[in-house]
């Protein structure tokens, strides 16, 4: 079965910083999809970035990127100069071919002002 | 336009009750999908449905959850009896349709339900 795993519950990092969020996920796929999502304190999921495993750039959406190792079945999360709003819970999710979604646990990020 | 609404936002109820979460796709989205977020299990599918279809319900946790679709616009998940440890916030989220394989469909979230089963 597949599984994603986000090590870090917690992180915190000032204003205008850059921050990785860690991803590493597990399937005997070739193809599916990787993606970040956002949920804010209004709970409302937000999509930040995708990434489809068959291309080997990463995807990049304004401050936020990706490093895509698919080899090491690893996808993290960078964002740039990081602002206040970006204070949220960040979830990883893996997409098999089944459009079924698998989240990990999240991780708790706080910019600090 | 309006993305997927769920209702009520917030319900409280007492153990053993029945508890009805409703969910408005957005339109012309063809599939549905229910999600069960607590802090322990993080963020789970329940159910989807593709066409009003239940496709895979493997994630259902018990007999006590029943979801239908009786049509495009609308969707059900019920719980009863309710208990305590139902407790969580419930999403619904729609997509296109389903894309299987090498292609992808973006799901969008409703805001939820977050139900306390007291």
């Amino acid at each position: 079965a597949q599984t994603v795993t986000q090590s870090q519950p917690e992180m915190s990092v000032q204003e205008a910083e850059t921050v990785t969020l860690s991803c590493t996920y597990d399937t005997s796929e070739s193809n599916y999809y990787l993606f970040w999502y956002k949920q804010p304190p209004s709970r409302q999921m937000i999509l930040v970035i995708r990434q489809e495993a068959y291309k080997q750039q990463n995807a990049t959406e304004n401050r936020f990127s990706v490093n895509f190792q698919k080899a090491a079945k690893s996808f993290s999360l960078k964002i740039s100069d990081s602002q206040l709003g970006d204070t949220a819970m960040y979830f990883c999710a893996y997409e098999d071919r089944d459009d079924k979604i698998i989240f990990g646990k999240g991780t708790r990020l706080h910019i600090l002002p | 336009d309006a993305g997927v609404i769920q209702s009520p936002r917030h319900e409280v109820t007492e153990m053993g009750q029945e508890v009805t979460l409703r969910c408005k796709p957005i339109s012309g989205h063809n599939s549905l999908f229910w999600y069960r977020q607590t802090m322990m299990r993080g963020l789970e599918l329940l159910i989807y449905f593709n066409n009003n279809v239940p496709i895979d319900d493997s994630g259902m946790p018990e007999d006590r959850f029943s979801a239908k679709m009786p049509n495009a616009s609308f969707s059900t998940l019920k719980i009863q009896p309710s208990e305590p440890r139902d407790s969580a916030v419930y999403f619904c989220a729609s997509s296109v349709g389903l894309a299987g394989g090498y292609s992808y469909n973006e799901q969008f979230f409703g805001p939820g339900t977050r139900l306390t089963v007291l």
